[in-house]
């Protein structure tokens, strides 16, 4: 069965610095790992996704996740926070291509000025 | 990149009544829809697997005769909320997987805040 654990259901960050949001995963087989965000009352924006390519992935709005097959890990960074950051954020992991997404519980991110 | 539309984005009935939520691919052919509903500051759990043409594969826990979903197209899911108590109150997404990509990227619909008075 495949799982994931986000540790920190909310982070607090300052305007500017640094944004790192945890996930650890478990699949017995290799997975597909995304990261997706969600503004108050609307769905779920992909902001970058892993499929057994490159193990640093870049995304959008200068986020990027860096795949550790040791740690089982799949954090998401960005070096500096904006204010527009502040939202929710889930990982998720599927086993291949085309089957539903088990997601984390969710971390709220929070920007101060 | 790919769209996906629900309707109505909002909807509030009582208690007993049905609601149906529809699910749309815009811009492209959807040979899988999922339905996830998502409670209050928690995480997505899906609710059922919609391919067209057949019957919906359905998570363990969800009752097949109280959330009737039909994907009766390859642009269009429905999920129908039968005989819908205040519990059901929750907020139901949807998402189509276009099969174009290698990575079958899934593409979320804005979702439906469902109340139930």
């Amino acid at each position: 069965a495949q799982s994931v654990t986000q540790l920190g259901s909310h982070v607090s960050v300052s305007e500017g610095a640094l944004v790192l949001l945890r996930c650890n995963y478990s699949s017995s087989v290799p997975p597909y790992l995304f990261w997706y965000v969600q503004y108050p009352n609307q769905g779920l924006q992909l902001l970058l996704k892993y499929t057994s390519a490159a193990t640093l992935v870049k995304g959008i709005n200068d986020f990027e996740a860096e795949f550790k097959k040791s740690e089982t890990s799949f954090h998401l960074t960005k070096p500096s926070a904006h204010m527009s950051d502040a939202a929710e954020y889930f990982c998720a992991v599927s086993v291949e291509g085309g089957t539903a997404l088990i997601f984390g519980k969710g971390t709220t991110l929070s920007v101060s000025s | 990149g790919a769209v996906v539309s629900q309707h109505p984005s909002r909807v509030i009935c009582k208690s007993g009544t049905s609601v149906k939520i529809e699910c749309r691919s815009l811009d492209f052919q959807a040979t899988t829809m999922f339905w996830y509903r998502q409670f209050p500051k928690q995480s997505l759990m899906l609710m059922a697997t919609s391919n067209e043409g057949s019957k919906a594969t359905y998570e363990q826990g969800v009752e097949k005769d109280k959330f009737l979903i039909n994907h009766a197209s390859l642009t269009l899911s429905t999920l129908t909320v039968t005989s819908a108590h205040p519990e059901d109150s929750s907020f139901y997404i949807c998402s189509a997987i276009s099969g174009q990509g290698p990575s079958y990227e899934q593409y979320f619909g804005p979702g439906t805040r469902l109340t139930v008075t």
